[in-house]
């Protein structure tokens, strides 16, 4: 089965930071790739598959990118409801894993 | 729009079995994969099992392999995931997805989920 790890495990930002968040793939999954947004106590959102591409009503401050099996999502201004657990997925086989997420919290 | 809604959760005894469904709306029902996807209580995201557009391809976590079984019924719209002899780790919040496409058969609409609780 394909690994997912993903970088921090947490962090804290202020309104208006810069957010970075990596996804490594054990092995190559091309860019089959998505990413999604959990609030906490609601169902999951998903933001973008293939890596870069985007789900429907996602704001442009969000971003995707890959680099071989290192794959980053990217807030550029976050706002007070970008604070969440993102996860990312790899979809390339199955069985489709989920990375552990990542805790994005107010400072 | 696109609507997803779970129904069949509750609080189940070990080893019985339950049967979750999905109501679908809002988009063209037989182009469509479908995906179940459970999360335990203060934990992650996991995968549960797949059906592809026609139901001609499942595929299922190891975790539930050979107990859960993935469906669906193109007259109601409806998806299902049969559940047989429940285990205290299949305690989850269980969401159904619509696939992106046949290519990217990863979620893009959730529903908002439906709790089981396996306990004696």
């Amino acid at each position: 089965d394909i690994q997912l790890s993903q970088s921090p495990s947490s962090l804290s930002a202020s309104v208006g930071d810069r957010v970075t968040i990596t996804c490594r793939a054990s092995q190559g999954i091309t860019n089959y790739l998505a990413w999604f947004q959990q609030r906490p106590g609601k169902a999951p959102k998903s933001l973008f598959y293939a890596a870069s591409n985007f789900q429907s009503g996602v704001p442009s401050r969000f971003s995707g990118s890959a680099s071989g099996t290192y794959f980053t999502l990217t807030i550029t201004s976050v706002q007070p409801e970008d604070f969440a657990t993102y996860y990312c997925q790899q979809y390339y086989n199955y069985p489709h894993t989920f990375g552990p997420g990542t805790i994005v919290e107010i400072k | 729009q696109v609507r997803l809604e779970e129904s069949g959760g509750g609080v189940v005894r070990p080893g019985r079995s339950l049967r979750l469904a999905c109501g679908a709306s809002g988009f063209t029902f037989t182009a469509f994969g479908m995906n179940w996807v459970r999360q335990a209580p203060g934990k992650g995201l996991e995968w549960v099992a797949s059906i592809s557009h026609d139901g001609a391809k499942t595929y299922y976590a190891d975790s539930v392999k050979g107990r859960f079984t993935i469906s669906r019924d193109d007259y109601s719209n409806t998806f299902y995931l049969q559940i047989l002899s429940l285990r205290p780790e299949d305690t989850a919040v269980y969401f159904c997805t619509r696939m992106s496409s046949a290519i990217h058969t990863t979620p893009d609409y959730w529903g908002q989920g439906t709790l089981v609780t396996v306990s004696s």
